[in-house]
């Protein structure tokens, strides 16, 4: 089974912090994406990566950057966290090829910014 | 236009009995892929279903199909004898490649109440 896990299940930063959400797959897929989920909008993409340090700007990356040193590994971060970046965040990876190139999520992050 | 659309906010079904969650998209591709998650309150999204746009066939997975009109482009996500564990959102999702990268786009979603 594809197993995606994310740092934290819930976190709580103030204003102007730098953020780091982590995620990581066991799956060796090349795919890895980030999400975010508010209520009423569906799951929006911030970025994505298609390989090692290769990233991809999604439908709404302003205010955050990604980085991929190593191929299980996806950070989101904020550089400078605002309140209306209080969201879930959701991590998800897939392999290009596989047919069906379904993505799988990890359980998500509630972030709330103060 | 929205790409995915989902124009069920809320659904409500007996248990033991069938549901349809609809679910309409638009796309100019004619390589597409559909599909449905789960989300329970937990907040973590489960794959339950794929339908790839040249499958010949409506996909079914368990007690889960997916009844695929391409003409009309819709992609309804059928649950027949729902359980209480069915109570959950659920999100229509549309891939499509651009530039050589697959990427999902998804609706806003159905949730669904099952009651005893």
């Amino acid at each position: 089974d594809v197993k995606v896990t994310q740092s934290s299940r819930y976190l709580v930063k103030r204003t102007g912090e730098k953020v780091f959400l982590e995620c990581v797959q066991d799956m060796d897929h090349e795919n890895m994406f980030w999400y975010r989920q508010d209520p009423g909008l569906g799951l929006r993409l911030i970025y994505f990566s298609y390989d090692v340090k290769m990233k991809e700007k999604g439908d709404i990356p302003e205010g955050y950057s990604v980085s991929r040193e190593k191929k299980e590994r996806f950070s989101l971060i904020l550089e400078s966290a605002s309140t209306n970046q209080t969201s879930m965040y959701l991590c998800a990876s897939s392999e290009p090829g596989q047919g069906t190139d379904t993505q799988y999520f990890g359980p998500g992050t509630r972030l709330t910014v103060l | 236009a929205q790409k995915i659309t989902q124009t069920q906010p809320g659904m409500f079904v007996q248990e033991k009995e069938a549901v349809t969650l609809d679910c309409t998209y638009d796309t100019s591709d004619p390589s597409y892929g559909l599909f449905w998650y789960k989300q329970p309150s937990s907040g973590e999204m489960i794959f339950l279903i794929y339908q790839g746009s040249y499958d010949q066939q409506n996909a079914t997975e368990g007690r889960y199909s997916l009844n695929f009109q391409k003409a009309r482009k819709s992609a309804n996500l059928v649950i027949s004898a729902s359980q209480l564990g069915d109570s959950a959102m659920y999100f229509c999702a549309m891939r499509e490649t651009d530039s050589g990268y697959s990427t999902l786009t998804f609706g806003k979603g159905t949730m669904l109440l099952v009651s005893p």
